[in-house]
């Protein structure tokens, strides 16, 4: 069953540096998603992107963060100088027009900001 | 107000009870549902999406109440494995984002 992918499944930065997390969504997907969870609490989101641009984006999303789709495969956050409050889970998610809305869950980067 | 709520729980209910959790959202313009199951420090991972007319999938039957704007989760005869986090996501189809609720911690025990 495909799936999407997601690496590093861990990352620690210390404050203030560039990260990239990165996630391949399942194939014939056209939507894509970030989304991010602080310990403890629900799953918040970030961006949506589609045809090669961004379609929605929460207020969490602000000029630190962008994303990019580099090739065919790969969808990329990233985030430009992270804080201690960017320690999150961050999920990306995919999804088809043709799959009754439902979004597909990569594993999750865990993001440690020291 | 929240856009979608849930109890928190915990439930802890013996291995066999059936057990039912609920979800309020709080936009009428609110028109996709879906259950997903987040076991710790996992990613969710969709348990069913809820139809207007309700839909039962095994042990788990999901209702969708519209008037009332919440939709539920029957999970019967519980085993060990169910014990999880269970969220509800809601979608507003002019809008691709989900809106999560913080999730129902349920225990089975044995």
């Amino acid at each position: 069953e495909p799936e999407v992918t997601q690496t590093p499944s861990h990352q620690v930065t210390q404050m203030g540096q560039e990260v990239i997390l990165r996630c391949v969504p399942i194939s014939n997907h056209l939507y894509f998603y970030w989304y991010r969870q602080i310990l403890g609490q629900k799953v918040e989101f970030l961006v949506s992107f589609y045809n090669n641009e961004i379609s929605e984006k929460s207020e969490i999303f602000d000029d630190q963060f962008s994303v990019e789709r580099p090739d065919g495969s790969n969808f990329t956050l990233k985030i430009r100088s992270t804080k201690l409050e960017d320690s999150a889970m961050y999920f990306c998610a995919s999804n088809t027009q043709h799959s009754y809305n439902e979004q597909f869950f990569g594993p999750g980067t865990r993001l440690t900001v020291l | 107000r929240k856009e979608v709520e849930q109890d928190p729980g915990p439930f802890n209910v013996p291995e066999g009870a059936t057990v039912a959790f609920n979800c309020t959202y709080s936009n009428s313009a609110s028109q996709s549902f879906f259950w997903y199951r987040q076991d710790c420090r996992k990613e969710p991972k969709l348990l069913m999406s809820v139809y207007s007319s309700g839909n039962e999938d095994g042990r788990f039957t999901a209702q969708l109440n519209r008037a009332s704007q919440y939709i539920s989760l029957l999970i019967r005869d519980s085993k060990l494995s169910d014990s999880a986090t269970y969220l509800c996501a809601v979608k507003r189809n002019n809008f691709n984002k989900f809106y999560f609720g913080s999730g129902t911690k349920l225990n089975v025990k044995p």
